[in-house]
């Protein structure tokens, strides 16, 4: 049963900082991987989808990356400003979703 | 406008009152799912759906049941609702199971079971 999980937690770092965002799964025969953006309380907002054959999508200061034989992927944000805070979902997709738990990041002023 | 519809967006019921959560979708596409969302827990699966009259469990459908009479709607019925299936609720569809594109998720149901 394919397993995604994403570190760290939370995050909370100034604001300007450049920062990483990991998700790992444990079955490399995935489809599809799509990092969402989701605000308190609200609905999932697709920021980035990388299908299998990728290894990067890049949207403004968002760059996700794949690595499927290690299981990996990172989203990559660039110049982060309190607006980015927000809950941050990757999941990977197989004959359904897989989701992990989310890193909640916290972009001070 | 391509777009997945859940209704209602919020609901607050009490425990044993037979409730829906509609969910209707306008692109044709075969594969729906439902999925609650919980703190620290990340969205889990309750039901999916291949195609009209196919259903299959999730990873937690106790509680839960859903019918697929049509393409466009996958509605999720609690029979008895009871306070721990208070959560976030997505509906999403697909245009079919393992397909390479993306899933287009519902803007959720907020529900509170007293």
């Amino acid at each position: 049963k394919q397993e995604v999980t994403q570190i760290p937690a939370a995050l909370s770092v100034p604001e300007g900082e450049n920062l990483v965002l990991n998700c790992s799964f444990t079955d490399s025969a995935i489809y599809n991987l799509q990092w969402f953006r989701q605000d308190p309380g609200k609905g999932l907002t697709s920021l980035l989808l990388i299908q299998s054959s990728q290894r990067e999508q890049t949207s403004g200061r968002l760059n996700a990356s794949l690595d499927k034989s290690s299981g990996r992927s990172t989203l990559y944000i660039a110049a982060s400003q309190p607006g980015d805070s927000a809950t941050y979902l990757c999941a990977v997709y197989l004959e359904d979703m897989r989701f992990g738990a989310g890193t909640r990041l916290t972009v001070k002023p | 406008e391509a777009q997945v519809t859940q209704n209602p967006r919020y609901l607050i019921t009490v425990t044993g009152k037979k409730l829906t959560v509609t969910c209707s979708q306008n692109m044709n596409h075969e594969y729906m799912s439902w999925y609650r969302q919980d703190p620290g827990l990340g969205l889990r699966q309750i039901y999916y759906s291949m195609n009209v009259e196919v259903t299959d469990k999730g990873d937690v459908p106790e509680g839960y049941k859903v019918s697929r009479k049509e393409k466009r709607n996958f509605p999720l019925i609690l029979e008895s609702p009871s306070p721990n299936q208070t959560s976030l609720y997505f509906c999403a569809s697909r245009p079919r199971q393992g397909s390479f594109t993306e899933a287009f998720f519902g803007q959720g149901t907020r529900l509170t079971v007293v």
